[in-house]
């Protein structure tokens, strides 16, 4: 079974600072990891995803995350935030292959300030 | 292009009465998902498919119920509307290089 767990409901940032939205995972196979955002009263859009390839992923709007199996993380980062990062983040798991459940984890709130 | 639509985007109902929100996918992929948003709990998963007619239970399934009769669409349907089923739903559909592709919504208030 796999499981998500972001640490931090709520993170606010300053315009310009460094953006780290934690990210953990449980699964008792190789795993496929996501991360979504959510801007208001709008469906998830995909960031950026790790299907065991490079271990740092690359998403768009400067986002960058990085598997750590010893960790067992998937943390998100950008290093400088922007006003329009202001959104809901989801971190999501499923199973390695094309069939298995899409969980997720409960959503970090960012906030930037100006 | 490809798309996932989801229909009604607002949907007001009573408590007791039947509701179906339908979720149709032109992706062509075999998984299909449904979920409920609300405040606190992230998404929740309701049901799921990987293929014409399978279906399976989510975490959340009691009172809801899916049917899958082509690759396209995947109706969900809520037996008998309680207030506790108001929330936003979304359907998914995936994977393929975009990873799961998610539709627009649907609002749903139970009265």
């Amino acid at each position: 079974a796999q499981s998500v767990t972001q640490l931090g409901s709520h993170v606010s940032v300053s315009e310009g600072a460094l953006v780290l939205l934690r990210c953990n995972y449980s699964s008792s196979v190789p795993p496929y990891l996501f991360w979504y955002v959510q801007y208001p009263n709008q469906g998830l859009q995909l960031l950026l995803k790790y299907t065991s390839a490079a271990t740092l992923v690359k998403g768009i709007n400067g986002f960058e995350a990085e598997f750590k199996k010893s960790e067992t993380s998937f943390h998100l980062t950008k290093p400088s935030a922007h006003m329009s990062d202001a959104a809901e983040y989801f971190c999501a798991v499923t199973r390695s292959g094309n069939t298995g459940k899409l969980i997720f984890g409960q959503g970090t709130t960012l906030q930037v300030k100006p | 292009d490809a798309e996932i639509t989801q229909s009604p985007r607002h949907k007001i109902t009573e408590t007791g009465r039947q509701v179906t929100l339908a979720c149709h996918q032109t992706w062509n992929h075999n998984n299909m998902f449904w979920y409920r948003q609300d405040l606190g709990h992230g998404l929740r998963l309701i049901h799921y498919s990987y293929g014409v007619h399978d279906t399976n239970k989510g975490e959340v399934s009691d009172g809801y119920s899916v049917s899958r009769s082509n690759t396209e669409d995947l109706p969900l349907t809520l037996e008998s509307a309680a207030s506790s089923q108001t929330s936003v739903y979304f359907c998914a559909s995936g994977p393929d290089d975009y990873g799961y592709t998610f539709g627009s919504g649907t609002r749903l208030t139970v009265v």
